[in-house]
């Protein structure tokens, strides 16, 4: 089947360390996007690629990067300098030709910073 | 820039009540509409979508939303809720051109027997 798979679920880290989520996806879409959850917040863009080798900045990005050097995969790494990394993230991709922006969501990750 | 605001946080309606999520976009042009539901600790889930056409949109679970142009508005609905609708609903707006969706912060939805 078909899908976006996200790992880990659960992560704990110690503040001051960098932590990289995992984001692949085998739907054969083109962009694929980050966003973070906070309880009351709703989802915030961190950063999104519309195409392998190349990404943009969102609302949220500092202290986040990433990388896009497969079409299957879209990496987060949450710098140490992120001031408050504890959040629920959440990757996502789109089939560029459908031209709509229409989100096919992963099951999240969730780290805490301790 | 597009913008959303779903207005309430947190709705309680009883088991068998009909139930309306409201939705409000701030947008120049013809949106792209969607409705996501999320469980605690999930993704998210497309419920329906409007890209143009018929104004009444059906979806997933027996959910239907409404595109009225002259209120700016999307609202989700619903005639008779099961415990099981229990979960956060989120409203999102996109324009042409695979531009990010944009979501609004979500209502919470309880059911009670």
């Amino acid at each position: 089947d078909g899908g976006i798979t996200q790992s880990p679920k659960y992560l704990f880290r110690k503040e001051g360390q960098n932590v990289t989520l995992s984001c692949e996806q085998n739907l054969n879409h083109d962009a694929m996007y980050w966003y973070r959850q906070d309880p009351g917040q709703g989802l915030r863009l961190i950063y999104y690629s519309q195409i392998v080798n190349d990404f943009q900045k969102g609302d949220i990005a500092e202290g986040y990067s990433v990388s896009r050097e497969k079409k299957e995969s879209f990496p987060l790494t949450v710098t140490s300098a992120q001031k408050n990394p504890t959040a629920f993230y959440l990757c996502a991709s789109s089939r560029r030709e459908q031209n709509t922006g229409e989100l096919f969501f992963g099951e999240g990750s969730r780290l805490t910073v301790l | 820039a597009q913008s959303v605001t779903q207005p309430d946080i947190h709705i309680t309606v009883s088991e068998g009540a009909s139930l309306e999520l409201r939705c409000n976009y701030s947008y120049g042009a013809t949106p792209y509409l969607f409705w996501y539901v999320q469980s605690p600790g999930q993704g998210l889930q497309l419920l329906l979508k409007y890209f143009s056409g018929d104004t009444l949109v059906q979806g997933i679970k027996g959910f239907e939303a409404e595109f009225k142009r002259s209120q700016s508005s999307f609202n989700l609905r619903k005639p008779s809720v099961h415990w099981s609708d229990a979960a956060e609903y989120f409203c999102a707006v996109g324009a042409s051109g695979n531009t990010p969706l944009v979501f609004g912060k979500g209502t919470r939805l309880s059911v009670i027997a």
